[in-house]
């Protein structure tokens, strides 16, 4: 499985924007970046996911650099709600149901 | 969108004794689902795929005889933890998706704390 790199942590303030970096230097053609996160005491939750055009959604928008080498998931408005463990993860194409194997993630705190 | 039911959402159980956690999808079938632990602080870690009608594949290290696991129908899967030790005290989340959803996300139930004494 390719791999990802994130910071173990951030932290910022309420109603501001969160810009949260993850690499992926050894990325393959196929693979997409998904965005997971993880509330406490609880499963983790989807995001977000890209090949290689930014996305947007009405949780967060996907920036995926050029050589799609990193991206960076933005959170435009934080709330203190947004504070989890925010997972970057690689997965291909799939020609059948594929596992997705979560690293350490970036654990995001939310001041008021 | 896509439900995944998981229960119990708790346990606390003696030592020797085993327990099963059941993971359903609620408005979909799911055709493989996954199994995951999650030690206090820690990550998520693959245990097991699961798929309907076969035999669950095991991820290197976890004993496939301690952790049954069955997927006898599209909706249900389920793993039990058999001889339980403290030491499998733990987080344990499955996981569902239908190939086609695949790229849309995969589904999270919302966790068993299992607590072994």
């Amino acid at each position: 499985d390719a791999k990802t790199t994130q910071p173990n942590s951030m932290e910022s303030n309420e109603e501001e924007p969160v810009h949260l970096p993850c690499n992926h230097s050894t990325i393959s053609g196929t693979d997409y970046i998904h965005w997971y996160r993880q509330l406490p005491s609880q499963g983790p939750e989807y995001v977000i996911h890209g090949l290689t055009s930014n996305v947007n959604n009405r949780m967060a928008s996907l920036a995926i650099a050029e050589d799609r080498k990193s991206s960076t998931l933005i959170l435009h408005r934080a709330t203190l709600r947004d504070a989890a463990v925010y997972y970057c993860i690689l997965s291909s194409v799939p020609a059948e149901v594929q596992k997705l194997v979560f690293g350490q993630g970036t654990r995001l705190t939310i001041n008021p | 969108g896509a439900v995944v039911s998981q229960h119990p959402s708790w346990v606390i159980c003696k030592s020797g004794t085993s327990v099963k956690i059941e993971c359903r999808s609620l408005d979909f079938q799911a055709t493989t689902m996954f199994w995951y632990r999650q030690f206090p602080k820690q990550s998520l870690m693959l245990m097991a795929t699961s798929n309907e009608g076969s035999k669950a594949t095991y991820e290197q290290g976890v004993e496939k005889d301690k952790f049954l696991i069955n997927h006898a129908s599209l909706t249900l899967s389920t793993l039990t933890v058999t001889s339980a030790h403290p030491e499998d005290s733990s987080f344990y989340i499955c996981s569902a998706s239908l190939t086609e959803q695949t790229l849309y996300g995969y589904t999270f139930g919302s966790g068993t704390r299992l607590t072994v004494v």
